[in-house]
């Protein structure tokens, strides 16, 4: 594989449901991110990683967690998921530690749905 | 906080044309990048600006960074059926993505 994989594709959740999205990539970068895109919203940050071990929170982080054991993967968890989580969520990476001056580069994202 | 905003949410364009889209923050900026989404797609890098007053340009678009490292333009001229798709800034300091501008071209 080459840059980044997400999966499921897309998901139907019942509400209260656990649930992870996963998030792969094969270019060794350091940061990596998870972004809820909602319409007229754009895309907003949830929670990012600037180095394997390391996490931090972004912009909407409420109701999410993730976690760096490694450099490729990046998954983000729902631990009881409620109808407001229903987006589309996009995971990303950058090669560098800060990632403020990288091109992010963007899974092909996942489509949740919560009942 | 920071707030990016972008204007306008949604732009309809006849083949051929010109249009602008724009970009401004709430407090000044390190850098800011520009991506453009197609349809059903993921976001993808188009550029980025560092420098106060920087111009950059790719065939048909034009960016530019404002002096003061708060607003940004994203130019497309003789717009194209290819150009279709939403078009976000995203702002360093604290990272921040604006709304998008949407861009329904006409034939």
């Amino acid at each position: 594989i080459a840059g980044i994989t997400q999966a499921p594709t897309s998901q139907i959740l019942a509400a209260g449901r656990r649930m992870t999205l996963r998030c792969t990539q094969d270019m060794r970068h350091n940061a990596m991110y998870w972004y809820r895109q909602d319409l007229g919203l754009g895309l907003r940050l949830i929670h990012y990683s600037n180095t394997a071990g390391t996490t931090g929170k972004g912009e909407v982080p409420d109701g999410y967690s993730v976690s760096r054991a490694n450099t490729d993967d990046f998954p983000l968890t729902l631990a009881s998921a409620v109808p407001s989580q229903t987006s589309v969520y996009f995971c990303a990476s950058s090669p560098t530690t800060s990632g403020s001056f990288d091109e992010q580069f963007f899974g092909p994202g996942t489509r949740l749905t919560v009942l | 906080g920071q707030q990016v905003m972008q204007i306008p949410q949604y732009q309809h364009v006849q083949e051929g044309e010109d249009f602008t889209t724009y970009c401004n923050s709430s407090t000044t900026l390190s850098n800011i990048q520009w991506y453009k989404q197609r349809p059903g797609g993921h976001p993808v890098f188009l550029i980025q600006l560092v420098k106060s007053g920087e111009v950059k340009k790719q065939k048909r678009l034009t960016f530019q960074f404002g002096e003061a490292k708060k607003n940004s333009s994203l130019h497309i001229t003789a717009t194209q059926t290819t150009d279709v798709g939403t078009y976000f800034c995203a702002g360093w300091g604290k990272l921040q993505f604006g709304a998008g501008t949407q861009v329904v071209v006409t034939p």
